[in-house]
């Protein structure tokens, strides 16, 4: 059985960079899609962007041009950076694996990450 | 503004069916047979329980199921238990520039 499990970053000032990673259990990158998805407090699931085993990225139009996703396959993780963040951005960051690309079969606990001075 | 359209909340008594539905356009819901579907308890991660429109994984009782008609999809629930009590959410493959979205998600009561 997979399983996922965020890093827990806290707090983070505004403007400065979110950095997240996620730890995979019980598996091993093969031929899927990893993602980040996040969730503000009392509201829905956005979608962030995902990494696929060989490397290659795909990102949300909004966040495109603040946030990268990479693999570490020796670590058996993988993670994601978000920069110039603001108190928007605050939530809790979920990863999960992608089956296909188009479902999420697998996800972690989610960390809840503060923007705050 | 979420992608897909679901009611914020719909309700429902021990025993009971509900449908909870969820509206797109011809680039996702219409376009591909790629619609799934998540449970989410408060405090909690989302749990697949339907993909590819009608597939159940391993493990989630019979009483969820799922169909598409044109650009909006649905999530059944039969006999309804207390436990169902959640939050739910579709998401769906779009051939737009997100590539991912999710519906706005919509809170179940068992009454």
């Amino acid at each position: 059985q997979v399983q996922l499990q965020e890093s827990d970053p806290g707090l983070v000032k505004p403007s400065e960079t979110l950095s997240l990673t996620c730890d995979i259990s019980g598996g091993s990158f093969g031929t899927y899609y990893w993602s980040w998805v996040r969730q503000p407090p009392g509201k829905g699931l956005e979608w962030v962007g995902y990494i696929y085993y060989s490397g290659t990225t795909n990102y949300t139009p909004s966040l495109k041009s603040r946030v990268t996703i990479s693999i570490d396959t020796s670590k058996n993780q993988f993670s994601l950076k978000l920069t110039s963040v603001t108190a928007a951005d605050t939530a809790v960051y979920f990863c999960a694996r992608n089956t296909n690309l188009e479902y999420f079969d697998f996800w972690g606990r989610g960390a809840l990450v503060s923007i705050s001075s | 503004q979420s992608a897909l359209t679901q009611p914020a909340s719909v309700s429902g008594s021990p025993g009971q069916s509900i449908t909870i539905s969820c509206t797109g356009g011809k680039n996702d819901i219409g376009g591909y047979k790629y619609v799934s579907w998540y449970q989410q308890y408060p405090g909690k991660a989302p749990k697949l329980i339907i993909y590819e429109v009608t597939n159940r994984p391993s493990g989630v009782p019979h009483r969820f199921s799922g169909s598409k008609s044109g650009n909006t999809a649905s999530l059944t629930i039969s006999g309804l238990q207390a436990e169902d009590e959640a939050d739910y959410y579709c998401s769906a493959y779009t051939s737009g520039t997100i590539l991912l979205v999710f519906g706005g998600g919509t809170k179940l009561t068992v009454l």
